[in-house]
């Protein structure tokens, strides 16, 4: 079957703008997990959704990040007027459950690159 | 919160053994998880301990010690292929927390 899609697999944006990342997960995976991975770096946790609902939100960095979630089903990660220190890989993944986090599914990624 | 620890690089020869360790401190704990990356390519899930003990899964191992707060991941007979990065995941209420991973090379 399909894995998570995420899009687009590359952006890049000018510093200030705003982009928006998104990513579709496996279909019937109710847990939905956004990361981000900086060069040679391990993953850091942004946020979690359990359905529509975001339980933990803990990861994200600033109050220009921001997700939703629709139809338990895509979300969308918004970065708003961007620093060049949000360039990074942003990675999405899926879980049956929440239950069942410890086996994610991850997307390929989308490499932001701020100028 | 939550920390790990793990080796940062590891070099072995094709047909070898390696053995990538994990130590952990976390709050919560329902789980510890073993991830490979290739350069350029996606996190992909490669073995889950919950309980203390050996689970093997064809040329890859993986051990815990809850009471240790330790684990590892064994790779066997060592492939070209196997040359990625490595991460330990614990699982606290929610989500995982990554090690900073470990780099395998594997020469000829």
């Amino acid at each position: 079957g399909a894995g998570v899609s995420q899009s687009p697999s590359n952006k890049v944006t000018e510093k200030g703008k705003d982009v928006e990342l998104r990513c579709d997960p496996i279909s019937g995976h109710t847990a939905l997990y956004w990361y981000r991975q900086s060069l040679g770096q391990g993953l850091e946790f942004l946020i979690y959704f359990q359905g529509n609902s975001a339980p933990d939100k803990s990861g994200l960095p600033s109050d220009r990040f921001s997700a939703e979630r629709t139809g338990g089903s895509v979300s969308t990660l918004t970065i708003q007027r961007t620093q060049q220190e949000d360039s990074a890989v942003y990675l999405c993944a899926s879980s049956l459950d929440n239950s069942l986090a410890n086996e994610q599914y991850f997307g390929p990624g989308t490499r932001l690159t701020v100028t | 919160g939550q920390s790990l620890e793990q080796p940062s690089e590891v070099t072995a020869v094709e047909g070898a053994i390696v053995q990538i360790n994990c130590t952990y401190q976390t709050s919560g704990f329902y789980g510890l998880s073993w991830y490979q990356q290739h350069d350029g390519g996606a996190p992909t899930f490669l073995s889950y301990n919950a309980l203390d003990g050996l689970e093997e899964t064809g040329r890859f191992s993986s051990f815990l010690s809850r009471s240790d707060s330790y684990g590892y991941l064994l790779l066997q007979e060592l492939q070209m292929k196997d040359s990625a990065s490595y991460f330990c995941a614990v699982k606290g209420d929610y989500k995982l927390s990554f090690g900073a991973g470990t780099t395998v090379t594997v020469r000829a």
